[in-house]
């Protein structure tokens, strides 16, 4: 599996936009990156994932390193639900979870 | 939106116990597994299921725990005689497909407390 990196923590003013970074150097040229989050006492929820072009959904968008070897999860206006735990998985299989990124969220 | 059922939400139960913890995956995916996250710690891959036999487990997937899909709905995660560290939030998932274009989608996981 890819190996990733990503900050321990983060934080963010509520209605402002957050940018979550990642690096995948060592990902495979078919791995798709995929991010997840965890809000409190909650299971991982899919947010959003891409292979070599930026993608959009309603939750958030993703942009992908023209290298592949990294990422950044945008949320455009975060707002106090969007405290969590952000995973960034390279996968072309099974979902290994990292440590993750802790995002709070300030009102 | 198709939903990830796992019963029962918490679950006590004295060590050396019998457990069975429930999951209802989405219905036409194919593709099952089972997480499980230690309070504090990181979430853990368990067991993947498919065509009704393990497809892979990790190294905490031993000979205490077995999975079974008895029905063409329910899934389960069977703990033979627990301990106290199996004490953990247990999570299942299901897929549609393999491969790296296809979400997971989690249930909101069972809460077993080993006492």
């Amino acid at each position: 599996d890819a190996k990733t990196t990503q900050p321990n923590s983060m934080e963010s003013n509520e209605e402002e936009p957050v940018h979550l970074p990642c690096n995948h150097s060592t990902i495979s040229g078919t791995d798709y990156i995929h991010w997840y989050r965890q809000l409190p006492s909650q299971g991982p929820e899919y947010v959003i994932h891409g292979l070599t072009s930026n993608v959009n959904n309603r939750m958030a968008s993703l942009a992908i390193a023209e290298d592949r070897k990294s990422s950044t999860l945008i949320l455009h206006r975060a707002t106090l639900r969007d405290a969590a735990v952000y995973y960034c998985i390279p996968r072309d299989d099974k979902i290994i979870f990292g440590k993750g990124t802790r995002l709070h969220i300030l009102p | 939106e198709p939903e990830v059922t796992q019963t029962p939400s918490h679950q006590v139960t004295q060590m050396g116990q019998e457990v069975i913890l429930r999951c209802v995956p989405i219905s036409n995916h194919l593709y099952f597994y089972w997480y499980r996250q230690i309070l504090g710690q990181k979430v853990e891959f368990l067991v993947s299921f498919y065509n009704n036999e393990i497809s892979e487990k990790s190294e905490i997937f031993d000979d205490q725990f077995s999975v079974e899909r008895p029905d063409g709905s329910n899934f389960t995660l069977k703990i033979r005689s627990t301990k106290l560290e199996d004490s953990a939030m247990y999570f299942c998932a299901s897929t549609f497909l393999l491969g790296g274009n296809y979400g997971y989608t989690f249930g909101s996981g069972t809460r077993l407390t080993v006492v």
